[in-house]
């Protein structure tokens, strides 16, 4: 079957250090995969999607996520944190490349401390 | 351009009662989904559609109803209330290639 797990239910980070927030996958198949961002009491925001183009796929706002299929993992990270940048991820997974099978992680709360 | 918009923001229903959630997206998408969000758990899909007049089942369907009768339009019926509906309900739309554009959801309160 396949499943998405994210590592962290919560990550915090200082202003200004790097954050890493983890993503593991399980797919048959090469999956798309891509992260969104949620501020409270919004909708869901894309940050980037990975679709086999390239490995290291960079996002808004800063962001990059490295896919890595010997480990199924793609992870986010960004070099610099920012007060702004509190908030929920979602990791997810799309196999076969079929609506039917869109697949969310459990999501990641990221905190900033000043 | 609003992109995806979701009517009503919050909606308070007694068991047993009826609503239509609706959705409306203004990019051309063909491809549209009604997601719930409950605490620690993600998104989960409910139906989704690929174009107009299609609609399938995702990952949650059970006393969910959908309609998609205008290509800008996806309507989320529940004909029934129960508290285990009580979520936050999100609209997306996309392309074929995925990246989901999301409404600002709608928080349902079944009593």
């Amino acid at each position: 079957a396949q499943s998405v797990t994210q590592l962290d239910s919560h990550v915090s980070v200082s202003e200004g250090t790097p954050v890493l927030l983890r993503c593991n996958y399980s797919s048959s198949y090469s999956p798309s995969l891509f992260w969104y961002v949620q501020h409270p009491n919004k909708g869901l925001q894309l940050l980037l999607k990975y679709t086999s183009a390239a490995t290291l796929v960079k996002g808004i706002n800063g962001f990059e996520a490295e896919f890595k299929k010997s480990e199924t993992s793609f992870h986010l990270t960004k070099p610099s944190a920012h007060m702004s940048d509190a908030a929920e991820y979602f990791c997810v997974v799309i196999p076969y490349s079929s609506a039917s099978k869109i697949i969310f992680g459990s999501g990641t709360r990221l905190s900033i401390r000043p | 351009n609003a992109g995806v918009t979701q009517t009503p923001k919050f909606r308070v229903l007694k068991t047993g009662q009826s609503m239509t959630l609706l959705c409306a997206q203004d990019m051309n998408h063909e491809y549209m989904y009604w997601y719930r969000q409950d605490p620690g758990m993600g998104l989960r899909l409910i139906h989704y559609s690929v174009g107009e007049g299609t609609t399938a089942k995702g990952e949650v369907p059970d006393g969910y109803n959908v309609s998609r009768l205008k290509k800008q339009n996806f309507l989320l019926g529940l004909e029934s209330a129960a508290p285990s509906q009580t979520s936050v309900y999100f609209c997306a739309s996309s392309s074929r290639t995925y990246e989901q554009y999301f409404g600002p959801g709608t928080r349902l309160t079944v009593t």
